[in-house]
């Protein structure tokens, strides 16, 4: 199993809607990131988060690190076709351990 | 800056033939690393180096190699490619590691028949 699990795996909504993305930890986490991957393409760094309660904000998308460090999430705000892609999570475990979730597939319909 | 380039962009192998991919970054970073993407699976990493003449073991280095002679440029070569290691390759360096964000190439999609 996936050391860090996203939530959904899949996600297809209407434009202009918000939309959540999820991602579980089992330990503690040193560092969270989100990436954002369109396909065929490599990653484009979102977003690095560190402090538990920590939020941070780039334009429509937010992400939160919660108070124990084992889980964040990712919130998009009126969405935009410029916004479909892969959004994956990564995490920093300490000494050069860095793992990524499977990713969550995002299609927004205009 | 070109950033972090990659290449090849495709390759297909028969198994048993061995490779290189090639990575290079312009930006001076100390830490690259090497990740494979699967379905399902995410991004794994193989092998990565915190600077030139270091490299060390990731998550999955089987059947993988890697040197770092400078610090701008990290290969990866596969010794004996076998189908499992069909994969989308990433090469990425990092200002430091875990303190910063990672630089990603465009990814090598490789084929082993």
């Amino acid at each position: 199993s996936q050391e860090l699990e996203q939530s959904p795996q899949s996600l297809i909504v209407q434009e202009g809607k918000n939309l959540t993305i999820n991602c579980t930890s089992s330990k503690t986490l040193y560092g969270l990131y989100w990436y954002k991957q369109k396909y065929g393409e490599g990653l484009i760094f979102l977003m690095m988060l560190q402090k538990g309660g920590e939020e941070k904000s780039h334009e429509k998308i937010t992400a939160k690190l919660d108070e124990k460090k084992q889980q964040s999430s990712l919130h998009i705000t009126a969405s935009q076709p410029s916004h479909a892609g892969i959004y994956l999570c990564g995490a920093d475990r300490g000494n050069n351990d860095m793992r990524f979730g499977a990713g969550t597939r995002l299609t927004v319909k205009p | 800056n070109a950033g972090v380039t990659q290449t090849p962009k495709f390759q297909v192998l028969k198994t048993g033939q061995s490779m290189t991919l090639q990575c290079a970054q312009d930006m001076n970073h100390e830490y690259m690393s090497w990740y494979r993407q699967d379905p399902g699976m995410g991004l794994r990493l193989i092998h990565y180096s915190v600077g030139a003449g270091i490299t060390d073991q990731g998550e999955v280095p089987n059947g993988y190699n890697v040197s770092r002679s400078t610090t701008e440029d990290f290969p990866l070569r596969l010794l004996s490619a076998a189908p499992s290691q069909t994969s989308v390759y990433f090469c990425a360096s990092e200002r430091g590691q875990g303190v910063s964000e990672q630089y990603f190439g465009p990814g090598t999609r490789l084929t082993v028949t």
